[in-house]
């Protein structure tokens, strides 16, 4: 059973515009959510994490935010960047090391 | 430089081989995991370790063994019983004593032929 979902298998954006990613969750137990970008034939790369006592997260061009009474959250990247071609898992955990992680979205900003 | 290491990049084995995946991490993390990933799937965790010695089982543990005699290194064994060997396996570190993100290696594509 998929604790975390990533229901977009893809998205496209042009160059320039907002990206955004979403995630949702089942576990109400889940306190630590983590966005991790992918390149083929790599291993995952932290992006940005946040905590269950916050809903709003910034670094740089991305942004997470919490919604922990619909058990979502999603990651803004702003302006998207054909760099940030890529695939994005969300991952969450319940005070454990042990990660959950969704089955990824495709990211494709069009120059 | 800090980091995490797996190899080989590609391993290809006939069907009913046992196959050991190496991960080496020099980041002194105390926690080290395996997970593996397959096409349309997130990542799932077939094992981890937190401390030296000792591993638990994660969601798909089945076919596979571990051991970790160092804190270094954590290598994973694909046993004959694993039913769907074929796959990326990605290996990963973190610090334990609080949840952290983990710092994945560049993973290994495991092929059965």
């Amino acid at each position: 059973d998929q604790q975390v979902k990533q229901n977009s298998p893809s998205l496209s954006v042009q160059e320039g515009r907002i990206s955004i990613l979403n995630c949702d969750y089942t576990n109400s137990m889940f306190d630590y959510f983590l966005w991790y970008k992918k390149y083929p034939a790599e291993g995952p790369t932290f992006l940005i994490s946040i905590s269950s006592i916050k809903d709003k997260n910034e670094d740089g061009r991305f942004t997470v935010f919490l919604n922990k009474s619909a058990k979502h959250l999603s990651l803004h990247i702003v302006p998207s960047q054909p760099g940030d071609s890529a695939v994005y898992f969300c991952a969450a955990s319940a005070l454990s090391n042990q990660f959950y992680f969704g089955t990824g979205t495709s990211l494709t900003v069009i120059p | 430089d800090g980091g995490i290491t797996q190899s080989p990049k590609y391993l290809f084995r006939k069907e009913g081989q046992n196959v050991t995946l190496s991960c080496e991490q020099n980041l002194n993390h105390d926690a080290m995991y395996w997970y593996r990933q397959d096409p349309g799937q997130g990542l799932r965790l077939i094992y981890y370790s937190q401390i030296v010695n000792d591993f638990q089982k994660g969601d798909i543990a089945e076919g596979y063994s571990v051991s970790r005699e160092k804190k270094e290194s954590f290598p994973l064994t694909v046993t004959s019983a694993q039913k769907n060997p074929t796959a990326f396996y990605l290996c990963a570190s973190s610090t334990d004593r609080e949840v952290n993100e983990q710092f994945f290696g560049p993973g290994t594509r495991l092929t059965v032929l």
